[in-house]
């Protein structure tokens, strides 16, 4: 069975330091999106950013940078300039072989304080 | 009325009893998923509708859950003789297209007693 694996459940950081999320994945498949999501107490899931495989460019939105290293089948999730409204449960996942559902990891969950 | 929205809110139901879970998808989008997710976990995969088709109910647990989307856009998802192990949110998402990303609803807090 695919896996994704998060192997941080939780993690600290102070406002405006640089934190960075892990996440591992299997899959046999060559091309495919992997994405992070952000979960907030109010439990919306929200896209924070994605990554296509076939791209070797490392994906970036504003603050939010990954690190893609596809042979070691490795996704990690940079927060630059930490805020305090990116407190939350960040999720990673990939999709399942057959395209029909997402996989996710276990979670971590990030505290920024003041 | 941009986003995926689900009701209700919160589901307190007794062991034993009939649920159903309303998600009502971003307008054209045509892949439709529920999920799971208990305390602490990761979001699990339940189902997925192409349209008016489950072209993937893999997820489900057993048959005492089941969902429907009719004419391809509301979806309801019904737990019969629901059980304590029920207890969890569930979510549903939407996609233009199958792979695409997946926008999700604020989710059901479901809690059976």
């Amino acid at each position: 069975a695919q896996t994704v694996t998060q192997s941080q459940p939780e993690m600290s950081v102070q406002e405006a330091e640089t934190v960075t999320l892990s996440c591992t994945y299997d899959t046999s498949e060559n091309n495919y999106y992997l994405f992070w999501y952000k979960q907030p107490p109010s439990r919306q899931m929200i896209l924070v950013i994605r990554q296509e495989a076939y791209k070797q460019q490392n994906a970036t939105e504003n603050r939010f940078s990954v690190n893609f290293q596809k042979a070691a089948k490795s996704f990690s999730l940079k927060i630059s300039d930490s805020q305090l409204g990116d407190t939350a449960m960040y999720f990673c996942a990939s999709p399942n072989q057959a395209g029909t559902a997402l996989i996710f990891g276990k979670g971590t969950t990030l505290s920024v304080s003041s | 009325g941009a986003g995926v929205s689900q009701t209700p809110s919160n589901k307190v139901t007794e062991k034993g009893k009939y649920v159903e879970l309303r998600c009502d998808p971003i307008s054209g989008h045509t892949a439709l998923y529920w999920y799971r997710q208990s305390l602490g976990q990761g979001p699990e995969f339940l189902i997925y509708f192409q349209g008016t088709g489950a072209a993937d109910d893999s997820g489900l647990p057993n048959d005492r859950f089941f969902a429907v989307r009719p004419e391809g856009s509301v979806s309801t998802l019904k737990i019969q003789r629901t059980e304590r192990g029920d207890s969890a949110v569930y979510l549903c998402a939407s996609s233009l297209k199958r792979g695409n990303e997946q926008f999700f609803g604020p989710g059901t807090r479901l809690t059976v007693l």
